[in-house]
C-alpha cells in the first residue's frame, strides 16, 4: 500500500523564482492538503484540495497556489519567492473531503531553501 | 480559530522511565486531537488520535494519551520510553464540525538518555 509521496525531496531556488512541488496522496484517498513547516515550528495549512476544487485556505499569500488533478495528485506553486518562504512542505492526504474524523497522512516533505 | 500549546520545548527522559508530553488545547466546539512523530529530515507519522468516547487513547508503538475535557488537555504518555523514541513530538487539533484543516502546536523535543 503506497503511501504519500512528494518530489522533489530537496529545492534550492534563489529569490522572485518560482517553485512547483508535487504530491501523490495515499491509495484510496482523495483529498490532499499542503502544509508548510519553517525550522522550529509546526506545520501551518497552507489549503486543501477536493474534487479538484481548493476548499479551504489558511493565511497565505496568493503566491501561493494549487491544483488537483484527476487522479487526485496535487501540485503546490509558489511565485516570487521570498527568503521567508525557505521550509519543509508538507503534503497530507485523507478521504471524502475531509469532513470525516479521518486521519490525514503526511509525506516525507520537499525541503525548499530560498537563496 | 483553533490553537493547540505544548508548553515544554525538550522532555529529557531515561531510557525505562515514563514519558509524558503535555498538549492543551482550544477550540470553539467539540475537538478531534492527534498526535504525531517527527524524526530527523522525515515528514509527520500518526502516533493516535481523540474522536469521542474513552478518554484514554491507545496508539502505535505503546504510546497513549489523556483527553481531560475539563482541563482542555490532551497529554502524550509512553510508561516505558526507549532510545529510540527521541523524536519531535506534534499535538495538533481539528474542531468537529467547523473546518477541517489541522492546528499544530510547535512541538516538542523529546530526548531519551541511554
Amino acid at each position: 500500500d503506497a503511501g504519500v509521496t512528494q518530489s522533489p525531496t530537496h529545492l534550492i531556488k534563489t529569490r522572485g523564482q518560482q517553485v512547483t512541488l508535487r504530491c501523490s496522496p495515499k491509495s484510496g484517498h482523495d483529498t490532499v492538503s499542503w502544509y508548510q513547516q519553517a525550522l522550529g515550528q509546526g506545520p501551518q495549512f497552507i489549503f486543501q484540495y477536493y474534487e479538484e476544487e481548493e476548499r479551504q485556505r489558511g493565511n497565505f499569500p496568493d503566491r501561493f497556489s494549487g491544483h488537483q488533478f484527476p487522479n487526485y495528485s496535487s501540485e503546490l506553486n509558489v511565485n516570487a519567492l521570498l527568503l521567508g518562504d525557505s521550509a519543509l512542505y508538507l503534503c497530507a492526504s485523507t478521504q471524502g473531503g475531509g469532513r470525516a474524523p479521518d486521519t490525514q497522512y503526511f509525506g516525507p516533505g520537499t525541503r525548499l531553501t530560498v537563496l | 480559530a483553533q490553537s493547540v500549546a505544548q508548553p515544554e520545548d525538550q522532555v529529557n527522559v531515561a531510557e525505562g522511565n515514563p514519558l509524558t508530553v503535555k498538549c492543551t488545547y482550544s477550540v470553539s466546539g467539540n475537538p478531534y486531537l492527534f498526535w504525531y512523530v517527527q524524526y530527523p529530515n522525515r515528514g509527520l507519522q500518526f502516533l493516535l488520535k481523540y474522536i469521542t468516547g474513552d478518554n484514554l487513547v491507545k496508539g502505535s508503538y505503546g504510546f497513549e494519551a489523556e483527553f481531560n475535557k475539563s482541563q482542555t488537555s490532551f497529554h502524550l504518555k509512553k510508561p516505558s520510553a526507549l532510545v529510540s523514541d527521541s523524536a519531535l513530538y506534534f499535538c495538533a487539533v481539528r474542531e468537529v464540525y467547523g473546518n477541517n484543516r489541522l492546528a499544530f502546536g510547535k512541538g516538542n523535543q523529546v530526548v531519551v538518555i541511554p
